[in-house]
């Protein structure tokens, strides 16, 4: 069965201590896995899109990476406007909907 | 256009009320998805429409009833809903589905 799990729950950083979040998954047929961040109250902002083990993609202070079995979401130096919530989304290569992991809570304190 | 949109931002209604919920996209998206999310859970996938045709209805209750006029446009009909159906609703859209979704900003919706 085609599953996503995030870790940890939640994590408190101070602001310039870089992290990563992860996700790991299972699935017969990756065609991709995406990342997302979502602030209280508003709809998911997607941030990058990763199709196979070995890509690595990078916006700002986040870079995501991605392997067989997971994938890393590391932040850099992180400022208080980095604290949402991050979602991990598995799509599988044979049906049209996603798998969405649980989320991570990020807060950043000054 | 790189936007999802919806309107209205806010909905309060009694469960005898019916109500509708619209979602526009013009980025020449084909697949567009309705969700359903409770405070501190990741989305729940409601339906999707897949060049205008429903092609997912994961079990939703029949008091929720989905539309999509065109390529841009998508409905959600309400009817008779329970105070448990109170949530925010978000609307999204991607090339295709099963591809990246792009989110709109949510309707924030309370049954009374």
């Amino acid at each position: 069965e085609d599953q996503v799990t995030q870790s940890p729950e939640a994590l408190r950083l101070q602001e310039g201590e870089s992290s990563s979040l992860n996700c790991s998954y299972t699935v017969s047929g990756l065609r991709g896995l995406f990342w997302y961040r979502q602030d209280p109250g508003k709809g998911p902002e997607f941030l990058f899109t990763l199709y196979s083990a070995g890509e690595e993609k990078e916006k700002e202070r986040l870079k995501a990476t991605l392997t067989k079995k997971e994938s890393f979401l590391h932040i850099t130096a992180p400022k208080p406007e980095d604290s949402a919530t991050y979602l991990c989304v598995l799509a599988e290569t044979s049906y049209d909907k996603v798998i969405f992991g649980p989320g991570t809570s990020l807060s950043v304190i000054p | 256009d790189t936007e999802v949109t919806q309107t209205p931002k806010h909905l309060v209604m009694g469960m005898t009320n019916k109500k509708s919920l619209k979602c526009e996209q013009h980025m020449g998206h084909r697949a567009m998805y309705w969700y359903k999310q409770k405070a501190k859970k990741p989305p729940e996938l409601m339906f999707v429409y897949s060049y205008e045709k429903l092609s997912i209805n994961e079990s939703v209750p029949s008091r929720f009833s989905p539309e999509c006029p065109n390529s841009s446009l998508l409905n959600l009909h309400l009817h008779a809903l329970q105070p448990e159906d109170s949530a925010l609703y978000l609307c999204a859209s991607s090339p295709q589905a099963g591809l990246e979704q792009f989110f709109g900003p949510g309707t924030r919706l309370t049954v009374l």
